[in-house]
C-alpha cells in the first residue's frame, strides 16, 4: 500500500482478554517500530525490527506484550491479559533502512485500544 | 539516556501570526538529529521538519524553520504564517547517531489556530 496500515483503528476489549494489533508497513521498509501513546503523554518506544536480525524488546513494558513479523512484513503486536493500564493508542512505523540517514519514520494512524 | 522536553502542554495562536514551540534535550551522544512531528486529529504523525546537529545551519521547509542551539541543547520551532490546517499536536523527536531509527519524543505541545 501507499502508507502504513494499521488494524483495527479502534478496539475494545474486558480487562483480562488478549487483544492483537496488526500492522502493514510501507512495501520496501525493512525496518519496523511500534510505540505506544498513552493519553496525555508522548510516544514510548515499545519494540524494532529491522529485517532478520534479532528484534529490539528493550520498550516492551512487562512480558504480557509481544509482537512478530513475518516473512519481513507484516507485524502483529500481541497483549495478553490485558489491563486498564494498556489503554493507549499504539502506534506502528516503517522506514527503509535503519532510518536512512536521517531517522525519517513513516506513521500508520495507530489503533486505539480501550481495556474495560 | 536521552530525554526530550517539550515545557508549553498547549499553544494558541491567530490565522496569519507566528508562533514558536519549545523543545529542549540531553543527550550524551556527539552526533544526532532533531526532528519535529506533527499529530493532527487523524492520528497520523507527519514529519515536518529535520535537523542533523553537526549542521550549523538552521532547518527551514517553507513556513517552519527552527532554532537550533546545540551549547543550550533547545530546538524550537517557528511556523509563520500560520494557518487553520496547523492545528495538530506537535511532537519534538530526538534520534542518536548510533541509534538507528528509536526516536525518543517529548510530551507533545496541542496547537490551536483561531481564524
Amino acid at each position: 500500500g501507499a502508507g502504513v496500515s494499521q488494524s483495527p483503528s479502534n478496539k475494545v476489549t474486558e480487562k483480562g482478554k488478549d487483544v492483537e494489533l496488526r500492522c502493514d508497513p510501507i512495501s520496501g521498509h525493512t525496518a519496523l517500530y511500534w510505540y505506544r501513546q498513552s493519553l496525555g503523554q508522548g510516544l514510548e518506544f515499545l519494540i524494532y525490527f529491522q529485517g532478520n536480525s534479532a528484534p529490539d524488546k528493550s520498550g516492551l513494558p512487562s512480558d504480557r506484550f509481544s509482537a512478530e513479523r513475518t516473512g519481513g512484513s507484516v507485524s502483529t503486536l500481541t497483549i495478553q491479559r490485558t489491563q486498564q493500564e494498556d489503554s493507549a493508542v499504539y502506534l506502528c512505523a516503517s522506514s527503509l533502512s535503519r532510518g536512512g540517514s536521517t531517522g525519517e519514520l513513516f506513521f500508520g494512524e495507530g489503533s486505539r485500544l480501550t481495556v474495560l | 539516556a536521552q530525554t526530550v522536553t517539550q515545557s508549553q502542554p498547549e499553544m494558541s495562536v491567530q490565522e496569519a501570526e507566528t508562533v514558536t514551540l519549545s523543545c529542549t534535550y540531553d543527550t550524551s551522544e556527539s552526533n544526532y538529529y532533531l526532528f519535529w512531528y506533527k499529530q493532527p486529529p487523524s492520528r497520523q504523525m507527519i514529519l515536518v521538519i529535520r535537523q542533523e546537529a553537526y549542521k550549523q545551519q538552521n532547518a527551514t521547509e517553507n513556513r517552519f524553520s527552527v532554532n537550533f542551539q546545540k551549547a543550550a541543547k533547545s530546538f524550537s520551532l517557528k511556523i509563520s504564517d500560520s494557518q487553520l490546517g496547523d492545528t495538530a499536536m506537535y511532537f519534538c523527536a530526538l534520534r542518536g547517531g548510533t541509534s538507528y531509527g528509536k526516536l525518543t519524543f517529548g510530551q507533545g505541545t496541542i496547537l490551536t489556530v483561531h481564524p
